[in-house]
Parts: C-alpha cells; sequence; structure tokens
C-alpha cells in the first residue's frame, strides 16, 4: 500500500531564507508520480510541482524545487527566497501507475506541514 | 476559465437528512475523486472515477455513495450523514494518461449535528 510521511508538523523560515519541507514515501510501484500542493488558510488546493518516477532531473517550479531520490524514497520541496505569501499547509502526494504510458489514479496524501514565513 | 465547482460551499445539518454535494468540471477530465480533509489527518480518498458509469472506493468509503452519469458531475451523496463525517470535502479531477497534476474545487465545509 502506498503511504506518504511528512514528519515536520510545523516549519518556521525566515523572509528571503531557503526552506526545505520533508517527504518519504513508500510503493512498490515502478511508475509513479509525486506531487505537492500548497493550502493557504483560504482553503483552496493549488498545485506546484510533480515529480516523475522516471524523470532524471529533479523537478523545478520558479522558485520551486523538488529534491527527489529516488533510492532513499525522499521527495523533498525546497522554496527558495522565502516569501510571507508562502505561510500555508503544504501537502505532499503520490499517485501509482503515473508514467509516459501507463495510467494513476489514487492519490494519496501525507499529513502536511504548516509552513509560517516571519519577517 | 478552467475549474471545478463545488455546491454548497458550507453546510450545517443534522444526523440522518440525507444530502447531496454536487461537483462540476469543465475541462473535459475523465478522473474525478473525492477526499474528506480532517486535521492531522490530510486528505483521504473517499471515492473516485475514471470514467463515466466507473466508480471505486478509495480509502474511507464507508457511509458515502457517489455516481457518475455524465463526465462533467461527480455528485457525493451522504444518505445518512452522521458526526464523525464532519469535515472538509474536496472534489478534485484530472486526465489519466501522464503526468497531469489534479484540480481542485474550493472544498465543501460539511457539519453534521
Amino acid at each position: 500500500a502506498q503511504k506518504i510521511t511528512q514528519t515536520q508538523p510545523g516549519m518556521f523560515v525566515q523572509e528571503k531564507e531557503a526552506v526545505t519541507l520533508d517527504c518519504t514515501y513508500d510503493t512498490s510501484d515502478q511508475s509513479y508520480g509525486l506531487f505537492w500542493y500548497k493550502q493557504p488558510s483560504s482553503g483552496e488546493m493549488i498545485f506546484l510541482i510533480y515529480q516523475g518516477s522516471y524523470d532524471e532531473q529533479n523537478a523545478t517550479e520558479g522558485r520551486y524545487s523538488l529534491n527527489f531520490q529516488k533510492a532513499r524514497k525522499s521527495a523533498n520541496l525546497v522554496i527558495s527566497a522565502s516569501q510571507l505569501g508562502d505561510s500555508a499547509m503544504y501537502f505532499c502526494a503520490m499517485r501509482e501507475g503515473t508514467g509516459r504510458k501507463t495510467s494513476g489514479s489514487r492519490l494519496t496524501f501525507g499529513e502536511g506541514t504548516q509552513l509560517t514565513v516571519n519577517p | 476559465e478552467a475549474q471545478v465547482t463545488q455546491n454548497p460551499r458550507y453546510l450545517i445539518t443534522v444526523t440522518g437528512k440525507k444530502l447531496t454535494v454536487t461537483c462540476s468540471q469543465n475541462m473535459n477530465h475523465e478522473y474525478m475523486s473525492w477526499y474528506r480533509q480532517d486535521p492531522g489527518l490530510g486528505l483521504r480518498q473517499i471515492y473516485y472515477s475514471m470514467n463515466v458509469e466507473v466508480t471505486d472506493k478509495g480509502d474511507v468509503p464507508e457511509g458515502y455513495k457517489v455516481s457518475r452519469k455524465e463526465k462533467r458531475n461527480f455528485p457525493l451523496i451522504l444518505e445518512s450523514p452522521s458526526p464523525n463525517q464532519t469535515s472538509l470535502y474536496f472534489c478534485a479531477s484530472s486526465f489519466i494518461l501522464g503526468r497531469y497534476e489534479q484540480y481542485f474545487g474550493p472544498g465543501t465545509r460539511l457539519t453534521v449535528t
């Protein structure tokens, strides 16, 4: 069975500094996808970044990058140059069976990390 | 505008009174799903659908029903709500193939008294 673990219930960072949010996963699938979502206090779920299990390069999207270590089964989110607006809950999620030619469905979420950016 | 809509956004009801939360997407996505979010537990999948007339249970399906009669709609039905179904509910949709992220609706906050 899939499992996502986020071991940091809360994190604090100073504005303009970088922060790493941890995510480890467990799956028996060879083909899977890893996602990070942001949930601000307003409640909506905002997609940030995606990493496929067969992607050779670490994913990057603006100030977000994913530190993907397949052998360790970790997919940590790195936010560079933190901004006050980055304060939110962050969820790591995994989708089984995702690949170039396969279909995927179930999305399993971690418990989330509450990030607070201090001025 | 590409979006997933849910209605109602907020609902307070009493134990045992049947209710339906609607979900609709305008992106022609095959895949739709319902999640509930509870503090400390993240989001847990209730039901999902790979296409019209194809639905399957997620991790926490007890007490819920779904249907997928049209591609764009995926209503969540609580036949006899109980207080332990008080939660924040999200509908989501995506394409099936490849790396596509799931698009989430704005959420429905349900309170069952």
